[in-house]
């Protein structure tokens, strides 16, 4: 166990539908990271919060959005969901900006 | 621009080889960080191995060492005597900066199999 916990593991759904994907950091780590895992694009960065607060945006599109709470946990939002957006996501935490990073499990996302 | 480039998607070595896993990197930035994960088939990312571009000695943790060349901008990872567990995918990732947004930029990876 990492002391990341992502929720759910695996997850299917329809294409058009909406979708949570949960991320409770290791304790005492500030910063969330949350990363997408596709076949044909490898590990590509999506957002980074750090306590509460936006701090970095990546490939991230429209459709999807991201919150981090006062408790530290995030939580990433994925609408209007398309056959593509099929992946691994994980999410990371580190204490500050950039020490080390402890990857949760990751929830693996089928769009059917 | 490709800031992290692993030229082998694959590597195939006999159990108990060293094996070498090459990793380079771009940045104009004199401050970042190089990791190492590895991805078993079961999906987890595993932290292996940390350099930072001020550490003076190449990082060593167990069976995993980097060989950082900082002038030639590659972080590679040695495996020594290899195990069947060593297979996986295999990650190299950098870290800009010490202050403000830190993401981890991948590589696309490098599938090592150990045959027995």
């Amino acid at each position: 166990d990492s002391g990341v916990t992502q929720t759910p593991k695996h997850l299917i759904t329809a294409t058009g539908q909406r979708v949570t994907l949960r991320c409770s950091p290791r304790s005492g780590d500030l910063s969330v990271y949350w990363y997408q895992q596709s076949l044909d694009q490898g590990l590509q960065f999506l957002i980074h919060y750090y306590n509460g607060e936006e701090r970095a945006k990546g490939n991230i599109l429209e459709r999807f959005s991201a919150q981090q709470f006062p408790d530290l946990h995030s939580e990433l939002n994925l609408s209007s969901l398309e056959l593509g957006d099929s992946a691994l996501y994980f999410c990371a935490s580190s204490v500050s900006g950039g020490d080390g990073y402890t990857f949760g499990s990751g929830t693996r996302l089928t769009v059917v | 621009a490709q800031k992290i480039t692993q030229t082998q998607p694959g590597m195939f070595v006999q159990e108990k080889e060293a094996v070498t896993l090459d990793c380079t990197y771009d940045t104009s930035d004199p401050s970042y960080g190089l990791f190492w994960y590895k991805q078993p088939s079961s999906g987890e990312m595993i932290f292996l191995i940390y350099q930072g571009s001020y550490d003076q000695q190449n990082a060593t943790e167990g069976r995993y060492s980097l060989n950082f060349q900082k002038a030639r901008k590659s972080a590679n990872l040695v495996i020594s005597a290899s195990q069947l567990g060593d297979s996986a995918m295999y990650f190299c990732a950098m870290r800009e900066g010490l202050q403000g947004a830190q993401k981890l930029v991948f590589g696309q990876g490098t599938r090592l199999t150990i045959n027995p």
